[in-house]
């Protein structure tokens, strides 16, 4: 069965830090999809990225970057020089391919963006 | 307006009581999706449908009916509301293809008293 398990509940980071937030995946297709959403204190869900499985080329938007590892099935997120309006929950979520669409979500992480 | 729309946006019912959430879109999309956002949990998947009068249990379906007559709706109904069944429902959808994302409607916050 798929998992996504995003061990960290919350993390706080002073503004311009680093921060890098861990997903980790279980499936047993070889044919996947990996998402990130971001949940702003308004509530409303937004969708970041997606990644197939067969594409393990690591993605950079803006701030933002997406480390696909295969290997280690882990799909981590880095926001580069941090701001206040990175404050948010981020999920991780997996599709898995074949007739069954659903997608599961992690936990998420909570992330605070200290001024 | 185009888009996926939920209604009510709050609402409060008392235990026992029989509450449906209406979810409703414009995309025609093919997928539709029922999750509830709780402390702790995260987003679960309650029901989803791959199509008009196809659904399938997700993780935590216990409690919930759902229905999808037409493309464009998929109401979820809780029989027999509970304390526990209080949190913040949020309904999606997609386009047919594991490859895209899901588009997710504003929430219904539930409070079951």
């Amino acid at each position: 069965a798929q998992k996504v398990t995003q061990a960290q509940t919350e993390i706080s980071v002073v503004e311009k830090e680093d921060v890098t937030l861990d997903c980790v995946y279980e499936t047993r297709d070889t044919t996947y999809y990996l998402f990130w959403y971001k949940q702003p204190p308004s509530g409303e869900l937004v969708f970041l990225i997606r990644r197939n499985s067969f594409d393990e080329q690591n993605e950079i938007s803006g701030r933002y970057s997406w480390n696909f590892q295969k290997s280690t099935s882990s799909f981590n997120f880095t926001i580069t020089a941090s701001q206040v309006v990175d404050s948010a929950v981020y999920f991780c979520a997996l599709s898995e391919g074949g007739r069954d669409d659903k997608i599961i979500f992690g936990k998420g992480t909570r992330l605070h963006i200290l001024p | 307006d185009a888009g996926i729309t939920q209604s009510p946006r709050y609402k409060i019912t008392e235990t026992g009581r029989q509450v449906t959430l209406m979810c409703h879109q414009t995309w025609s999309h093919s997928y539709m999706f029922w999750y509830r956002q709780d402390l702790g949990h995260g987003l679960r998947l309650i029901y989803y449908s791959a199509a008009a009068d196809i659904t399938d249990k997700g993780e935590v379906p216990d409690g919930y009916v759902v229905s999808r007559s037409k493309t464009e709706n998929f109401p979820l109904t809780l029989e027999s509301a509970t304390r526990s069944q209080t949190s913040v429902y949020f309904c999606a959808s997609r386009p047919g293809g594991t490859n895209t994302e899901a588009f997710f409607g504003q929430g219904t916050r539930l409070t079951v008293v």
